[in-house]
């Protein structure tokens, strides 16, 4: 099935820092979205991104949707300690009519202050 | 705060018994998914679900689990005689349409099977 590479799997990084991570994938996506979770809680969304090329900001959060439209990062500026949790990247393909998200198996960061 | 709403959050059941999970989308919501996840993993789909309808079951195991998403009320998600296979966080999101939209997700519930 289609699958979505997520990396790092982890990070551990200093208050302050800036923090990267990314997703590929072997199938082109229409839409990428990111999302955060915290221990317990759902995924929570951060930023959604439907064109290719395209680059959008939330704060101190940046994603870009790859030109491929196989790829996908986010940015974090200035990380904080309530940065801290998993960040999963999600994609809808093309075709269909399910908007189903395939999910990546998540970034988990940890923030040192 | 008008979001998706999930109930119960936590549940333990023992095998061989029904679980019952109930989801309620954010208002203005009338497109339902079910997201399965295992500790220490990403969330994997299971059904897409419109009123009444079910759209794209491909994630659904094919024995012992159903959704359904009546006319009136929450989606439910039904495993029928749970194993320990079944322990895990299982998700509902909700969307104004399928595609090219975002999904928004509840707190989830916990199934415990002991």
């Amino acid at each position: 099935g289609q699958q979505l590479n997520q990396s790092p799997q982890s990070m551990f990084i200093q208050e302050g820092e800036d923090v990267s991570m990314n997703c590929t994938s072997s199938s082109i996506f229409n839409t990428w979205l990111w999302y955060k979770q915290d221990p317990g809680e759902g995924p929570v969304l951060l930023i959604a991104l439907y064109k290719a090329g395209e680059l959008t900001s939330n704060g101190r959060l940046t994603a870009q949707f790859g030109i491929t439209r196989k790829d996908s990062f986010l940015n974090i500026s200035a990380s904080i300690p309530s940065d801290v949790g998993i960040y999963f990247c999600a994609g809808q393909t093309q075709g269909g009519n399910t908007g189903k998200l395939i999910f990546g198996q998540g970034t988990t960061l940890q923030v040192k202050p | 705060n008008a979001g998706v709403m999930q109930n119960p959050r936590h549940l333990v059941r023992r095998r061989g018994q029904e679980a019952r999970l109930r989801c309620s989308p954010m208002k203005g919501h009338s497109h339902v998914y079910w997201y399965r996840q295992l500790p220490e993993e990403g969330l994997k789909f299971m059904v897409y679900l419109q009123k009444e309808n079910i759209i794209d079951e491909s994630g659904m195991p094919k024995e012992r689990f159903s959704a359904e998403f009546p006319k009136e009320g929450p989606s439910i998600l039904r495993i029928q005689q749970v194993v320990r296979g079944d322990s895990a966080a299982y998700f509902c999101a909700s969307s104004q349409m399928p595609q090219r939209y975002e999904q928004y997700f509840g707190p989830g519930t916990r199934l415990t099977v002991t």
